[in-house]
Formats: structure tokens, sequence, C-alpha cells
């Protein structure tokens, strides 16, 4: 059974840019959630959701937004780049909403220069 | 509130047994988990131990839960070179019908031979 699938592996873009992330859960998951890494801040979560709607959000700036599609893929986007948005941006799947495990991928290092 | 907290470092020779030790401040946790970071790489769950057990041992490893000091350990039996990485807990937390995870700020375990 295929893993927590992250695309793309590695992104480089400018201040002012946006981005778009993927995140494809291990099949038959139906909740995604998203975390922050950096060497400062740590482990941080950004969202959740399961069956399209969003559950939870931390507390990051309305530039970070997700969504989830009927096949539980989910996508991240961040707009108006800042370079304190460099960090290793990771995904985790879960089969329900409050199964216990959840599985990482292997995450999107996003460089702003 | 919700923070966790964990040494930033340990050190242990081939062979020797290896105690990672955490503190958390939220009761309402629901599960415990340990996962395992290596460089380059996404978060790999380890174990995870239910929020009314003691003890949780699975191989190597053994979970210890003290949750009236709100105190989790791993501890890695005949640590292996390959065993060296950062080492996160992290707590479950039900919230908002889903549910998010508040890791700690990782231990470095370093292996020497």
């Amino acid at each position: 059974k295929a893993g927590v699938t992250q695309t793309p592996r590695y992104l480089i873009k400018t201040r002012g840019q946006q981005v778009t992330l993927s995140c494809s859960p291990i099949s038959g998951h139906r909740s995604v959630s998203w975390y922050q890494q950096t060497p400062g801040q740590g482990l941080q979560f950004l969202f959740e959701y399961f069956s399209e709607t969003q559950r939870n959000k931390g507390n990051f700036p309305g530039r970070f937004s997700g969504r989830q599609f009927s096949n539980s893929r989910s996508e991240m986007n961040v707009s108006t780049l800042e370079l304190g948005d460099s960090a290793l941006y990771l995904c985790a799947s879960r089969a329900g909403q409050v199964n216990t495990e959840a599985f990482f991928g292997q995450g999107t290092r996003l460089t702003v220069v | 509130g919700e923070d966790v907290e964990q040494s930033l470092f340990l050190s242990v020779r081939e062979g020797d047994s290896s105690v990672i030790n955490c503190t958390y401040t939220d009761s309402s946790s629901t599960y415990l988990y340990w996962y395992k970071q290596e460089p380059g790489a996404g978060l790999q769950l380890l174990t995870y131990i239910f929020s009314n057990m003691d003890m949780k041992q699975d191989q190597r490893l053994t979970v210890l839960l003290n949750k009236k000091d709100k105190h989790l350990s791993l501890r890695i039996a005949d640590t292996q070179t390959g065993d060296s990485a950062i080492y996160f807990c992290a707590e479950g937390i039900l919230t908002g019908g889903g549910n998010k995870l508040t890791f700690g700020t990782g231990t470095q375990l370093k292996v020497e031979l």
C-alpha cells in the first residue's frame, strides 16, 4: 500500500509569489493535516481536513489556505510569500476523524528567496 | 494550553539503552505519540499510547506514561547507530470534530560506537 505522497519535494520561490503544495493520503484515508516545520518554531499545526471540510485551523495568517478534494487529496496554498515561509511542509494522513495513527509524507521543502 | 517539552540532545553508546523524556501540559490529550525524523526525511511513527495506559512495549521500544505528572518517556533498548535521529513526542487532542498533534521540540539522539 502506497504511503503519503507529497509533491513537489523541493520548491524555490521568490518573495511575493504564491505556491501550491499537494498531498495524496494513503488509499482509503479521509483525513489530511498539514504542518509547518522550521528550525525556529519547530513543528506547527496548519490545518486539518476531513471529507472536504476544514475541521481545525492553527494560528497562521490568512495567506495560508487549503482544501480537500472528493478523492481525499489535499492542497495547501500560500500567497504573497515571505522569507519566513521557508520551511518543510508536512502532510499527515489518517483513516478517519479520530483514528489514532497519523502517517506523514516526506514533506515539501519550500525555500523563499 | 498546549505545550510539549523535551531535552534537546542525548548521546549514548551503541548497545546501551536510550531514554528520551517529554512533558506535556494539556490534560485533555487522548493519545501520545513518538515520531522519528532522519535527516531530510518526513516523520516516521514509532509508537503511541492511549492516555489511560501506563506502559506500552513494542519490540525494542518501551513507552512509559505518568499521567499525574504529565510525563512521557521512550526507552530504546540495545540502541544502534541506525537509531541516530531526532525524536519527537506529540500529544493528540480531539478538537473541532477532528484532532491535531502538538509536537515537542525534538530530542537529537546521537549513538556513538
